[in-house]
C-alpha cells in the first residue's frame, strides 16, 4: 500500500536560516504530492502540492519538487521566520483510478520551531 | 481560503456519554473526510463519503460511526464514549469535479477529552 516517510523531528532553526525536511514515499504509479501545515491549535491547511514529476510546487517561499526517480518531495525555505512555527505534513494521494484515488496518506508530521 | 466548520472546538466528557461531533462545508464539496489525529499528532483516517448516502470505513478501525444525509453535512457520532476515544478529530471536504481536484480542505478540528 501507499506510505510516507517524513525526517526525525523535531527541527529547531534560528531565524533566517535554511530549512529542508526529507519527505520519500511509497506509492503505485502516479501519485499527487502535497506539504500541509499545522498552526497550534488550528486544523490543516495545505501548503504546496505537485501532480507530476518534476512539477515544482512553492508557496510562501516554501518549495518542493517531485522526483519520481528518488520517489521523493522534499521541503525547503531559504530563510524561515519565527511565524514558520509549525507542525508540516507530507502527504499523497493514489493515482485517479486506483483503489486509493482521493484519499491521503500522511507522513508522521515534523515539529518546526524557529527562534528569533 | 475554505469554508468548512468543525464544533465543538473542545469537548470534555466522561466515560459513558454519547457525542456527536459536527462537521459542515459550504463548498458543495461531494466528498468528505474524518480523520483522527494522535498524541503523537500522525493522522488516520477513520470515515469517508463519496456522496449523500454514501459512507466507507477508513484505514483506521474506529468505534464511531458517521452519516452523510445532507451534502453540506458529515456528522460523526460516538455511542458510548472512553478514554481510548480521546484524540483531536479532523474533518475534510474536496471535490471531484473539475481536473485533477486532487485538493483536501480541512476544518479547525475537535479536540476531545473522554475522562
Amino acid at each position: 500500500g501507499n506510505s510516507v516517510t517524513q525526517m526525525e523531528g523535531p527541527v529547531t532553526l534560528s531565524e533566517e536560516a535554511f530549512l529542508t525536511i526529507n519527505c520519500t514515499y511509497t506509492a503505485t504509479g502516479y501519485p499527487s504530492l502535497f506539504w500541509y501545515v499545522q498552526y497550534p491549535g488550528e486544523g490543516l491547511q495545505l501548503l504546496l502540492k505537485a501532480t507530476k514529476a518534476d512539477d515544482k510546487g512553492s508557496n510562501k517561499g516554501f518549495e518542493a519538487t517531485y522526483r519520481k526517480e528518488t520517489t521523493s518531495f522534499h521541503l525547503e525555505k531559504g530563510s524561515v521566520q519565527v511565524s514558520d512555527s509549525a507542525v508540516y505534513f507530507c502527504a499523497l494521494s493514489g493515482q485517479a483510478g486506483g483503489t486509493s484515488y482521493g484519499k491521503l496518506t500522511f507522513g508522521q508530521g515534523t515539529i518546526l520551531t524557529v527562534h528569533p | 481560503e475554505a469554508d468548512i466548520y468543525q464544533t465543538p472546538r473542545y469537548l470534555v466528557i466522561g466515560t459513558g456519554k454519547k457525542i456527536t461531533l459536527e462537521c459542515s462545508q459550504t463548498m458543495g464539496h461531494d466528498k468528505m473526510y474524518w480523520y483522527q489525529q494522535d498524541p503523537g499528532m500522525e493522522l488516520h483516517l477513520i470515515h469517508y463519503s463519496y456522496g449523500v448516502n454514501s459512507t466507507e470505513k477508513g484505514d483506521l478501525s474506529s468505534e464511531s460511526t458517521v452519516s452523510r444525509i445532507r451534502t453540506e453535512h458529515f456528522p460523526l457520532t460516538l455511542e458510548s464514549a472512553r478514554p481510548s476515544h480521546t484524540s483531536q478529530y479532523l474533518c475534510a471536504s474536496k471535490s471531484s469535479a473539475g481536473l485533477r481536484t486532487d485538493t483536501q480542505y480541512f476544518g479547525p478540528g475537535t479536540r476531545l477529552t473522554v475522562l
